[in-house]
């Protein structure tokens, strides 16, 4: 089976900088997404890394390190709305998305 | 954008019956379709995969007769929680493949099924 871990909760303050970390026991997979999840509400795609390193979307930034076994959502210049459930997910060649445990961020003032 | 919907968006029923959900890409054909389940506080757990024309594929632990899925076009597939009990209470996203761009998975807005 695939071990997908995510902090349970993080807090930051508005206009911050805060990295959710997604560590993994799994392999053979193509690629890795990162979505975000309000409340009752379905995911929304945010970013997909198929290489180790750095995509970059605008105040988002996505890393993966297959070697290390690990990959890191950043979110900069945080905002109210940056408020919800951040979800790693690895994409398999079977086609299916397995999720990784879920961190719900929350940005104060 | 490619767009998915659900219907009901919402739905709450009596232990014992039977609910129906569909799941539709409105602007593109889906040869594939995917069914979670996600209950409150947890993340997506992959149900089963839905390829139109044939069985669905059921992840471990899910009962097959119990969630019965089914792909009849390329535009929609169906989940039946059959028999429910307050335990199958739960929010059921689906999402569809997306023939060019196969990495991709659009999101429905899911359902939230209660069962009392």
């Amino acid at each position: 089976g695939q071990n997908i871990d995510q902090p349970t909760e993080m807090t930051a303050t508005e206009g911050a900088i805060v990295q959710i970390n997604c560590t993994y026991q799994t392999s053979g997979f193509n690629g890795l997404f990162w979505y975000q999840q309000h409340a009752g509400e379905a995911p929304t795609f945010l970013s997909y890394n198929v290489l180790d390193g750095l995509e970059e979307k605008g105040r988002f930034s996505s890393f993966l390190s297959r070697s290390k076994g690990y990959s890191y959502l950043l979110l900069k210049e945080l905002q109210m709305k940056d408020s919800a459930s951040y979800l790693c997910a690895f994409y398999f060649y079977t086609d299916k998305l397995i999720f990784g445990t879920g961190t719900r961020l929350q940005v104060f003032p | 954008g490619a767009v998915v919907s659900q219907h009901p968006s919402w739905v709450i029923c009596k232990s014992g019956t039977s609910v129906k959900i569909e799941c539709r890409s409105l602007d593109f054909q889906a040869t594939t379709m995917f069914w979670y389940r996600q209950f409150p506080k947890q993340s997506l757990m992959l149900m089963a995969t839905s390829n139109e024309g044939s069985k669905a594929t059921y992840e471990q632990g899910v009962e097959k007769d119990k969630f019965l899925i089914n792909h009849a076009s390329l535009t929609l597939s169906t989940l039946t929680v059959t028999s429910a009990h307050p335990e199958d209470s739960s929010f059921y996203i689906c999402s569809a493949r997306d023939a060019v761009e196969v990495y991709e998975q659009y999101f429905g807005p899911g359902t939230r099924l209660t069962v009392t």
